[in-house]
C-alpha cells in the first residue's frame, strides 16, 4: 500500500524556523514527485510547491517562493518543507502529496494526514 | 496562473438527488484536471483524474465531464457519505503551476 505519513503538530513563535517531514512508503521513493498544499483554517487548498526526489528538483508557488524551502532525503524516503522564520499567517495545515503518476503533470494521489502549524507569540 | 472558478459555493441537497458540481478554468488546461472530496477532520480524496477518469476505488456515481475550460462533477444520487466539500485541481500549465478553484461544499437540505 502507497502512503505517506507526516510528522506531528508544531507550535512556533513568530520568527522561529521549523521543518516539517512527509515519509513514504510502499513505493520507488525517488520515482515520483512529491508535492506540498497549504490549507488554512476554514479555507481552501492552496499548492506551495513539488519536488522530485530523483534529482531534488523544486518548484514553487509565485505565492511561496522565497517563503518555504522544500528538500528531499532519499536514505529515509522522506520530504520536507522548511521555514526560516515563521510568521502568524503560517498557520495552517500543510498536506503533502504523491503525484498519481511519474510526471508532474498528474493528479495527487494519496495525500498524508496533514502537520497542523500554529504560530503565535 | 490559471484561475478555477467552481460553482455554487454552497449546494443545499438531499440523499438521493443527481448534483452537478461546475469548475471554469481561466484558459485551457486540456483535460488536465483532477477532483477531490474532501470531508470534515480529513484529507482530501482524488475522486476524478485527467477530467473524466474515475480513481481506484471511487463509486461509479461519481464522473468527470469537460476539456479546455468547462468542467463538471456529477454524483448521479447522493449517498450520506457524500456530504463534504470538493475541489477541482488544474495541473497542466508550463512552467509548472498548479491550481485549486476555492470549493463546493455539499450541504444537508
Amino acid at each position: 500500500e502507497v502512503q505517506l505519513v507526516q510528522s506531528g503538530a508544531e507550535m512556533k513563535k513568530p520568527g522561529e524556523s521549523l521543518r516539517i517531514s512527509c515519509t513514504g512508503s510502499g513505493y520507488t521513493f525517488t520515482d515520483y514527485w512529491i508535492a506540498w498544499v497549504r490549507q488554512m483554517p476554514g479555507k481552501g487548498l492552496e499548492w506551495v510547491g513539488f519536488i522530485y526526489p530523483g534529482d531534488s528538483d523544486a518548484r514553487y508557488s509565485p505565492s511561496f517562493q522565497g517563503q518555504v524551502s522544500i528538500s528531499v532525503d532519499n536514505a529515509v524516503n522522506t520530504a520536507y518543507l522548511q521555514w526560516s522564520s515563521l510568521k502568524t499567517s503560517d498557520t495552517a495545515l500543510y498536506y503533502c502529496a504523491r503525484h498519481a503518476q511519474r510526471s508532474f503533470y498528474s493528479a495527487f494521489d494519496p495525500w498524508g494526514q496533514g502537520t497542523l502549524v500554529t504560530v503565535s507569540s | 496562473e490559471t484561475l478555477l472558478t467552481q460553482s455554487p459555493a454552497t449546494l443545499s441537497v438531499s440523499p438521493g438527488d443527481r448534483v452537478t458540481l461546475s469548475c471554469r478554468a481561466s484558459q485551457s488546461v486540456s483535460s488536465n484536471v483532477a477532483w477531490y472530496q474532501q470531508k470534515a477532520g480529513q484529507s482530501p480524496r482524488l475522486l476524478i483524474y485527467g477530467a473524466s477518469s474515475r480513481a481506484t476505488g471511487i463509486p461509479a456515481r461519481f464522473s468527470g465531464r469537460g476539456s479546455g475550460t468547462e468542467f463538471t462533477l456529477t454524483i448521479s444520487s447522493l449517498q450520506s457519505e457524500d456530504f463534504a466539500v470538493y475541489y477541482c485541481q488544474q495541473y497542466y500549465n508550463w512552467p509548472p503551476s498548479i491550481t485549486f478553484g476555492q470549493g463546493t461544499r455539499l450541504e444537508i437540505k
